[in-house]
C-alpha cells in the first residue's frame, strides 16, 4: 500500500459543486501539504498543516479550505469549485527535521471543473 | 511566486549522453532539493543538498550548489530511456515550506 494516498485520483465535476479530496498517510509524519500543479507552473502551495492544530495558509489558498482531522488525515475542500480551479492536486507529507526536509508525495488527484 | 527557474524547460538527448538541468532561485535557502516526476504521477524525492555544501552525489546524479551565484545543476550521467521525466528544483528558506520551480522537461531517446 502507499505511504500517502489520496482519494479521488480522479473527479469531473461541475462549477458551484463542493468538492473534497482527502488524504492519508502511514508515514507517522506530522507535517501535511497540500500543493496545485498546473501545466509549466510546476507545484504552488496551497495550505499546509504542522500538526493537528497548526495549519497555514499557502501561497495560492484562495477559494480553498483545509481540515486535518488527525494526524494521518488532511483534507482539502473546494466550497464552490470553478474551471480555473482544474488541475492536478498532491498531498504530500514530511518529518519534523529543522527547516523542511524531503517531501513524500501521494500520487495526485485529477481534478476537472467544467 | 516561483522561486526557483529551471533551464532549460525541456531537454532531448539521446540514450548514454549525459544530462544538466539547472535551477536559479532570489533568495537565500537552507537547502536544495531535486525531485522527479513521472508523467501524472507524484514526484519522488531525488537529492537534497544544503546551504553549506557544494556538491552531493548519489548514484549516477550530481548536484552542484553556488550559493554566491543562487544556483543549481544536476547532472545525470550515462543517462537511460528510464529517465525520461520532468525534474523539479525545490528550496527551502526562511518559510517553513519547499518553493519549487516549473520543472525541465527530460526525454531520453534509445
Amino acid at each position: 500500500d502507499a505511504d500517502v494516498t489520496q482519494t479521488p485520483r480522479n473527479r469531473i465535476t461541475k462549477t458551484g459543486k463542493r468538492i473534497m479530496l482527502e488524504c492519508s498517510q502511514t508515514k507517522g509524519h506530522d507535517r501535511m501539504y497540500w500543493y496545485r500543479q498546473d501545466p509549466g507552473l510546476g507545484l504552488r502551495l496551497i495550505y499546509y498543516s504542522f500538526d493537528v492544530k497548526d495549519i497555514n495558509k499557502g501561497e495560492i489558498s484562495d477559494g480553498y479550505s483545509v481540515s486535518r482531522q488527525a494526524q494521518a488525515k488532511f483534507s482539502l475542500s473546494l466550497e464552490s469549485a470553478i474551471p480555473n480551479q482544474t488541475a492536478l492536486y498532491f498531498c504530500a507529507t514530511s518529518d519534523n527535521l529543522v527547516g523542511t526536509g524531503e517531501l513524500f508525495f501521494g500520487e495526485g488527484s485529477r481534478l476537472t471543473v467544467l | 511566486s516561483q522561486q526557483g527557474e529551471e533551464d532549460p524547460q525541456a531537454l532531448s538527448i539521446q540514450e548514454g549522453e549525459n544530462a544538466t538541468m539547472n535551477c536559479s532561485y532570489k533568495t537565500s535557502i537552507n537547502n536544495l532539493q531535486w525531485y522527479r516526476q513521472n508523467s501524472g504521477r507524484g514526484l519522488v524525492h531525488l537529492i537534497l543538498i544544503r546551504s553549506n555544501e557544494r556538491e552531493k552525489h548519489s548514484g549516477r546524479l550530481r548536484v552542484t550548489l553556488d550559493t554566491s551565484k543562487k544556483s543549481s545543476s544536476l547532472l545525470i550521467t550515462a543517462s537511460r530511456a528510464a529517465d525520461t521525466a520532468s525534474y523539479f528544483c525545490a528550496t527551502s528558506g526562511s518559510a517553513r515550506q519547499l518553493t519549487f520551480g516549473s520543472g525541465t522537461q527530460l526525454t531520453v531517446l534509445p
